[in-house]
């Protein structure tokens, strides 16, 4: 009965590689978000989407292209994938803009 | 971008005392959000702050939305051993725009 689920929770890959995250929500929300968390625990945005319409992209690299083929997934492909982008990221979901967010437990991506 | 002081970065303290913790910001925010992360887990919603001079309980926990709608802070009566974790701030303007987190507070709690 999980709100908000991410597969897979752990990714190891090499450097250049192509993978993708999955996130499904079973909440009814009409808003999904993707948040990188660093090494230090920051949490920042990365996308939010609403209606499956795409609102809010904070200067992520075009390398990172989300896709919400409905209201209830978001998910979120990196392309040639880089040292740097090793981090747990997050998926979230509201019912709408305004309202709080509920999060996935994570995945944890590791670039080797 | 955007960011929160968070304070303190960490503190350890022992079951049953009382802690305090806050943000502030440079900015206005019209939503404040408190989240609790454990290890291995997302941030789950602890309390959400929609007014200015709001202030909120859940249990043990209270927060409050400062006045100048700049800061917010958290306290956490009784302290208990599953209250460890990483507590963030969130501060939120409207629903087009970033929800900005704070850097946590790191709370160890000793038996």
């Amino acid at each position: 009965d999980t709100a908000v689920s991410q597969t897979p929770k752990y990714l190891v890959t090499q450097m250049g590689n192509d993978k993708s995250i999955k996130c499904e929500q079973n909440l009814g929300h009409d808003t999904m978000y993707w948040y990188k968390q660093d090494s230090k625990k920051f949490l920042k945005i990365m996308f939010s989407y609403n209606n499956k319409e795409l609102i809010i992209n904070e200067t992520v690299p075009n390398r990172f292209s989300p896709k919400s083929p409905d209201k209830a997934h978001l998910n979120l492909h990196i392309n040639s994938l880089e040292l740097g982008d090793s981090a747990v990221y997050f998926c979230a979901s509201s019912q709408d803009l305004d309202a709080p967010q509920h999060f996935g437990d994570g995945t944890r991506l590791s670039i080797l | 971008g955007q960011q929160l002081n968070q304070s303190p970065q960490s503190m350890f303290i022992q079951e049953g005392e009382d802690v305090s913790m806050n943000c502030t910001s440079s900015s206005i925010f019209n939503t404040w959000l408190w989240y609790k992360q454990d290890p291995g887990e997302g941030p789950v919603l602890l309390i959400a702050l929609y007014k200015a001079g709001e202030l909120t309980s859940n249990g043990r926990l209270t927060a409050q939305f400062g006045i100048t709608r700049k800061d917010s802070f958290l306290n956490i009566s009784a302290s208990i051993p599953s209250d460890v974790g990483i507590y963030f701030c969130a501060g939120q303007l409207s629903g087009n725009t970033p929800l900005v987190f704070g850097k946590g507070t790191r709370l160890s709690v000793i038996a």
